[in-house]
């Protein structure tokens, strides 16, 4: 059973704070993906990472950065978290065709507060 | 730049009738797309995925793709309450590892 796991369902954090979000998937994928789901606006891509040490940005990477030193593991982190970075944020991981993603495997996301 | 659309919603449908739900794409040279559903509270799942023009059945669901038109449809057949959420369409970059998601259409199957 394909899995990807992350760090905490629920976090509360201060503004200011730095916020370390983690995410594990055990499929061998080569991307993985950060992304945040707010009402209204679907889903947002923030980072993603196509290999080991890679990463691209996102749409919406201001105010956020990512790290990926071992395949299964990839890391959102907040530098200096703030109110409006409140929200639900999703992990998912995929195989690569060619140069394409195929489908992508969703953790079960993290809803953090900033308060 | 790619976009992914899709009706917003909601989508009200009645227990047993068929729901249908839409998405375009602007991509041109988009090879596969996706279905995803998403209960509240939860993360989005795969229902279906389909390559080739025409339609793709799996159980109650069935994915209809037509590339000139640039249009992918779900149709879910005899709908349960239990189909009630929010169903994403996604496509993936030609050329690139990102995927495009639509903002998604919220269904409710109404007993």
């Amino acid at each position: 059973d394909v899995k990807v796991t992350q760090s905490s369902r629920y976090l509360v954090k201060r503004t200011g704070e730095k916020v370390f979000l983690e995410c594990v998937q055990d499929m061998d994928h080569e991307n993985m993906f950060w992304y945040r789901q707010d009402p209204g606006l679907g889903l947002r891509l923030i980072y993603f990472s196509y290999d080991v040490k890679m990463k691209e940005k996102g749409d919406i990477p201001e105010g956020y950065s990512v790290s990926r030193e071992k395949k299964e593991r990839f890391s959102l982190i907040l530098e200096s978290a703030s109110t409006n970075q409140t929200s639900m944020y999703l992990c998912a991981s995929s195989l690569v065709l060619g140069q394409v993603s195929y489908e992508q495997y969703f953790g079960p996301g993290t809803r953090l507060t900033v308060t | 730049q790619k976009e992914v659309e899709q009706n917003s919603g909601p989508l009200s449908v009645p227990e047993g009738a068929i729901a249908s739900l839409n998405c375009t794409y602007s991509d041109r040279g988009s090879q596969s797309f996706f279905w995803y559903r998403q209960y509240s509270g939860k993360s989005p799942e795969l229902i279906m995925f389909i390559y080739s023009n025409g339609d793709k059945e799996d159980g109650r669901f069935t994915a209809q793709l037509n590339k000139a038109s640039q249009y992918v449809s779900l149709l879910i057949r005899d709908s349960q309450p239990s189909d009630s959420a929010t169903y994403l369409c996604a496509v993936p970059y030609t050329g690139g590892f990102k995927t495009i998601f639509g903002a998604g259409t919220r269904l409710f199957v109404k007993a």
